[in-house]
């Protein structure tokens, strides 16, 4: 286990309601990046947190945001929830940015159905 | 062009083959690279890294082909335990950048 978790582990939402996720960094790790992963696609950056602030954005609308806390964990909230949102979402947690020297580890995802 | 590409497949082998799966990329500036494993409705797990011509971890091989701009992925010796679907990625700014993943179903 990587030390990752996720809460929930499954949701379902109807459309225009909110939802948020929550994501627990491995011990250590300062930065948190978030991941959408629709059926059949790979992972989609969806944003990074680093020390509490947003330090990079994919191509995510505004009503994807996030928060990290001093502890380090994360979340992410959607606003107004669309059919599309349906997906399963990805925590990873990472030393720094993300690459060869830091290897990113991902958690359990929790899976967002949007009725 | 995207990013990073796979062959979606499935890839259907019987236990015992040898199985190669490309993944082409577009940011020639790319330095290093990863194969993940993913199994059904579980996160993405790190396989194998890849930053000069290759890397290899028993039955799992990784290759590097700058020149042409892909990655590869040889498994030999099929086990049944490794159906799943394999996920290239390199790092990019602050994120992974993934393809679409290969599927790759190992038959008794």
């Amino acid at each position: 286990e990587t030390g990752v978790t996720q809460s929930p582990t499954h949701l379902i939402k109807t459309r225009g309601q909110q939802v948020t996720l929550r994501c627990s960094s491995q011990s250590g790790h300062n930065t948190v990046s978030w991941y959408q992963q629709a059926l059949g696609q790979g992972p989609q950056f969806i944003f990074q947190y680093y020390r509490e602030e947003e330090n990079g954005r994919g191509n995510f609308p505004p009503r994807f945001s996030g928060l990290q806390f001093p502890n380090y964990s994360s979340e992410l909230n959607v606003n107004a929830l669309e059919l599309d949102d349906s997906a399963l979402y990805l925590c990873a947690s990472s030393l720094g940015n993300p690459g060869l020297y830091n290897e990113q580890f991902f958690g359990p995802g929790t899976r967002l159905t949007v009725l | 062009r995207k990013e990073v590409e796979q062959d979606p497949g499935p890839f259907n082998v019987p236990e015992g083959a040898t199985v190669a799966f490309n993944c082409t990329y577009s940011n020639s500036a790319s330095q290093s690279f990863f194969w993940y494993r993913q199994d059904c409705r579980k996160e993405p797990k790190l396989l194998m890294s890849v930053y000069s011509s290759g890397n290899e971890d028993g039955r799992f091989t990784a290759q590097l082909n700058r020149a042409s701009q892909y990655i590869s992925l040889l498994i030999r010796d099929s086990k049944l335990s490794d159906s799943a679907t394999y996920l290239c990625a390199y790092p990019g700014t602050y994120k992974y950048i993934f393809g679409t993943g290969t599927r790759l179903k190992v038959l008794a």
